[in-house]
């Protein structure tokens, strides 16, 4: 199975300020079609999870732009330009290449 | 809009079993896999099997936690996906919820509980 490792495990942040989330994988998460199969998730407590980032970097519909997601490979950021009290909840990464899914531990974000 | 509501959820004893439904409407069922994911409480997500399109045979995939004691099915005609749970073991305690997840869609999950 790929091991999905993120980095940190809590965040307290600043309103305004940015934050960023790692994630690396155990194996490349690169396909042969040429498109890498990693995702990022929000969930904020009592909801299920929300995908905010698909294949690396694409958003999903209507999530705002201060999300952005980087990386190839078997290491990928999600980046928060200015954290918002709305912004709070556990963040997860999946991998979707291989099954089993497998997601990170997950990283709480929390609001100084 | 899509939307997937699951239903089942419950109290059972261990090594009993529980059916879980998940209910599809705003997309083309028929031809979308469909997943299960759970979670304990306190805990992170854990993908628990899915299931193919008839065009892809249905396959079915497990983690290696459920399988041979989990079943996933699927009704097309009723646009409903299923979880038969079998020897459930206090371990398998969680929110389950069915899921598109590379298409972004959840359910609100249904609570299972295995318990004495």
């Amino acid at each position: 199975d790929i091991v999905m490792t993120q980095t940190p495990l809590s965040l307290s942040v600043t309103p305004g300020q940015p934050a960023s989330i790692s994630c690396k994988s155990s194996q490349s998460l690169l396909h042969s079609d040429g498109k890498t199969y990693l995702y990022w998730y929000l969930q904020k407590p009592g909801q299920p999870p929300q995908l905010l980032i698909y294949e690396v970097s694409n958003r999903f519909s209507g999530v705002p732009d201060r999300f952005s997601g980087s990386g190839s490979g078997t290491d990928f950021t999600l980046k928060i330009s200015r954290v918002e009290a709305e912004d709070v909840g556990v963040y997860y990464c999946m991998q979707s290449i291989q099954l089993p899914y497998t997601f990170g531990q997950g990283t709480k974000l929390e609001i100084k | 809009e899509v939307q997937l509501v699951e239903s089942g959820g419950g109290l059972v004893q261990p090594g009993g079993s529980l059916k879980l439904s998940c209910a599809a409407s705003g997309f083309t069922f028929s031809g979308s896999a469909m997943h299960w994911v759970r979670q304990a409480s306190g805990k992170g997500l854990e993908w628990v099997g899915r299931i193919r399109s008839k065009a892809n045979s249905y396959a079915t995939a497990y983690a290696a936690s459920v399988k041979g004691r989990f079943t996933i099915s699927r009704d097309d005609s009723k646009n409903t996906a299923y979880l038969q749970m079998n020897s459930l073991k206090t371990e398998d305690t969680a929110v389950y919820y069915c899921t598109r997840p590379v298409a972004g869609n959840w359910g609100q999950g249904t609570l299972v509980t295995v318990s004495s």
